[in-house]
């Protein structure tokens, strides 16, 4: 079946470090590939996604590209806020059958940035 | 913010009650999934509604329960709650379709099973 590994947290980083949470899959075919963000609290917000080969997601200065060869989708950004701090979720999406799909999602990536 | 509202916020139940959680989906949206968060972890696909009816489900057994309505609105029923019903429930939404694979989360339901 379809799977999402994420390195473990928690990612402890100073404000404008660099960012990269690793994430690899494996599926059957061409899923799509997402990052969501989690922050205390709330629900899922999406936050960049990637939909065929060598695509890359931006968005908010993050970004991941989606490398078929590897298996993977790395979240970088080039600098952290304080405000970056969040759970972050690697997931794809294939489908099941006819028009269902489904996310299989990663067990979250916690990142705090301090000062 | 995405146009996906759930209720309630919050629930505390005991063992063995029935609960029923409500999605409202984004507008445009025909197609809503629900996912169970447990603490720590990453959400789980426990299934899709698509025009009425149940189109995709997880690895949840049979007392997880749904319904959607014509308006697209979703309920999720679970019946004989065990403690480890405890978790987030997330409802998803999005549009069926080539290249409408993006699902759009709601902010969610805690339940708590005592």
């Amino acid at each position: 079946g379809n799977s999402v590994t994420q390195m473990e947290g928690p990612v402890t980083l100073s404000e404008e470090a660099f960012l990269t949470i690793n994430c690899t899959y494996t599926a059957t075919g061409y899923p799509s590939l997402f990052w969501y963000v989690q922050y205390p609290g709330e629900g899922l917000q999406l936050l960049l996604k990637a939909t065929k080969a060598d695509d890359k997601g931006s968005n908010k200065g993050f970004e991941a590209t989606y490398r078929k060869e590897t298996t993977s989708f790395h979240l970088e950004k080039g600098s952290v806020q304080v405000s970056d701090s969040a759970v972050y979720f690697c997931a794809l999406s294939a489908r099941t059958t006819g028009t269902a799909s489904k996310l299989t999602f990663g067990t979250g990536t916690r990142l705090q940035v301090t000062l | 913010e995405t146009g996906v509202t759930q209720s309630p916020t919050h629930l505390i139940k005991t063992r063995g009650q029935q609960v029923t959680l409500r999605c409202s989906s984004q507008s445009g949206h025909n197609t809503v999934s629900w996912y169970q968060q447990a603490l720590g972890q990453g959400p789980q696909f426990i299934f899709q509604y698509y025009r009425e009816e149940e189109n995709g489900r997880g690895n949840f057994p049979p007392r997880f329960s749904g319904l959607q309505f014509p308006n697209y609105s979703s309920e999720l029923n679970v019946n004989a709650l065990e403690l480890d019903d405890s978790a987030l429930y997330l409802c998803a939404s999005r549009r069926t379709g080539p290249n409408f694979e993006t699902q759009y989360f709601g902010p969610g339901t805690r339940l708590t099973v005592l």
